[in-house]
């Protein structure tokens, strides 16, 4: 199985902050990566597919990079909505795999 | 716009059995990959298997810890999907949703999940 690390798993930040969360994977899987936000007793949100292409309705300041092993998942200057977790996921083997969460907290 | 809605979730003793559904709508469901994925009482996302399309012959795939415990099967004449759960343990505890595949096997739409509890 291929295993997803998130760090941090908790972030602490500002409105208007930078944040970065990264995800790495156990072993490559090109671009096949997703991110998404969720908020308390809510289903996730789809956020960002194939490492780097915004959904549809997502807000630029969302953005994903990365391939092989190594993605991030960059919000340029968060907005009190972002506060949440966030999660990424693989797509390219099964079983299909979740990163264990990063949950964005106000500072 | 794209609706899924899960229902048939509950309180089961372990050992038993229940059997969630979806249902879809404002899209064509017969197209899509779905899914079903679950997240345990404050933990992160599990995802628990697939049914391929027809075109890909109903297909599915499995998480190991489900596997041969939970089957997954869709009525694509009404837009349904479903999930049959067997053996139900403890650990099976979570909220249980159904989620739509699209090209590349992204999720792109979510149901707002259903409850299962396994308790005594």
């Amino acid at each position: 199985d291929i295993q997803l690390t998130q760090s941090p798993s908790f972030l602490s930040a500002s409105v208007g902050d930078r944040v970065t969360i990264t995800c790495r994977a156990s072993q490559g899987i090109s671009s096949s990566l997703a991110w998404f936000q969720q908020k308390p007793g809510k289903a996730p949100k789809l956020l960002i597919y194939a490492a780097s292409t915004l959904q549809t309705g997502v807000p630029s300041r969302f953005s994903g990079s990365g391939s092989g092993t190594e993605f991030t998942l960059t919000i340029s200057s968060l907005q009190p909505e972002d506060f949440a977790t966030y999660y990424c996921q693989q797509v390219t083997s099964y079983p299909l795999t979740f990163g264990g969460g990063t949950q964005v907290e106000i500072k | 716009e794209v609706q899924l809605v899960e229902s048939g979730g509950g309180l089961v003793q372990p050992g038993g059995s229940l059997r969630l559904s979806c249902a879809g709508s404002a899209f064509t469901f017969s197209d899509h990959y779905m899914d079903w994925v679950r997240q345990a009482p404050g933990k992160g996302l599990e995802w628990v298997g697939r049914t391929r399309n027809k075109v890909n012959s109903y297909t599915t795939e499995y998480a190991a810890s489900v596997k041969g415990r939970f089957s997954i099967s869709r009525d694509d004449s009404k837009n349904s999907l479903y999930l049959q759960m067997n053996s139900l343990k403890i650990e099976d505890t979570a909220v249980y949703y159904c989620v739509r595949a699209v090209g590349g096997n992204y999720f792109d739409y979510w149901g707002q999940g259903t409850q299962v509890t396994v308790s005594s």
